[in-house]
């Protein structure tokens, strides 16, 4: 069956410093890989997604992510947080032949210091 | 208006007490998703939809049952509430047969069983 794992449950940037958050799926085909974002008390947004060619993806308030096959990983980044980036971040995976089902991680919380 | 809407918003009921929780989406997707989140737990998908004739279990759908009305109304239904079906419920639309992989989540509904 297939798996996210999102290996840290809380993290803490200062404002402005880079931010990466990690994850790791597992299964063998080649998947869809999303990131989204749910700040307190609000649903979840979408921040990007890929599904093939370039696997360095842009999204939205200026995060990337990189697909990395060797690894598995989909990992996001961004090069300077702002204080209105702390949420909690979700990465999804979903494969085709899966109806379109997509499995979650268990989420990373951002908690940003002035 | 939102795309995905879910009501009532935050309810408040009592162990053995039937809850309906509705979705409504104006996407013209035709699958529909229900899911809830538990801290640490990440999304875990109770059932999911294709169309109106076609429904299926998800990974937890033990003590829920759905109704999918019209392409652009799928309900949740606890039967019978239990304290341990406490947590924040979601609704998400996609249609990969339009290129669409991506789910599009309603706000949430904060369910609490006494």
């Amino acid at each position: 069956a297939q798996s996210v794992t999102q290996p840290d449950i809380h993290i803490t940037v200062s404002e402005g410093a880079s931010l990466e958050l990690r994850c790791n799926y597992s299964y063998g085909a080649t998947p869809y890989l999303f990131w989204y974002v749910q700040s307190p008390g609000q649903g979840l947004q979408l921040l990007l997604k890929y599904f093939s060619g370039d696997t360095l993806v842009q999204g939205i308030k200026g995060f990337e992510a990189e697909f990395k096959r060797s690894q598995s990983s989909f990992n996001l980044r961004k090069p300077s947080v702002h204080w209105s980036d702390a949420a909690e971040y979700f990465c999804a995976v979903g494969f085709t032949g899966t109806a379109s089902k997509l499995t979650f991680g268990t989420g990373t919380r951002l908690q940003v210091t002035l | 208006d939102a795309d995905v809407t879910q009501t009532p918003r935050n309810r408040i009921t009592k162990t053995g007490k039937r809850i309906m929780l509705e979705c409504s989406q104006t996407k013209g997707h035709d699958r529909m998703y229900w899911y809830r989140q538990d801290p640490g737990l990440g999304l875990r998908l109770i059932y999911y939809s294709f169309d109106v004739k076609d429904i299926n279990k998800g990974e937890i759908s033990d003590g829920y049952s759905v109704s999918r009305q019209a392409q652009a109304k799928f309900s949740l239904s606890l039967e019978s509430a239990i304290p341990n079906q406490t947590a924040l419920y979601f609704c998400a639309t996609s249609d990969p047969l339009a290129g669409i992989y991506e789910q599009y989540f309603g706000p949430g509904t904060r369910l609490t069983v006494t």
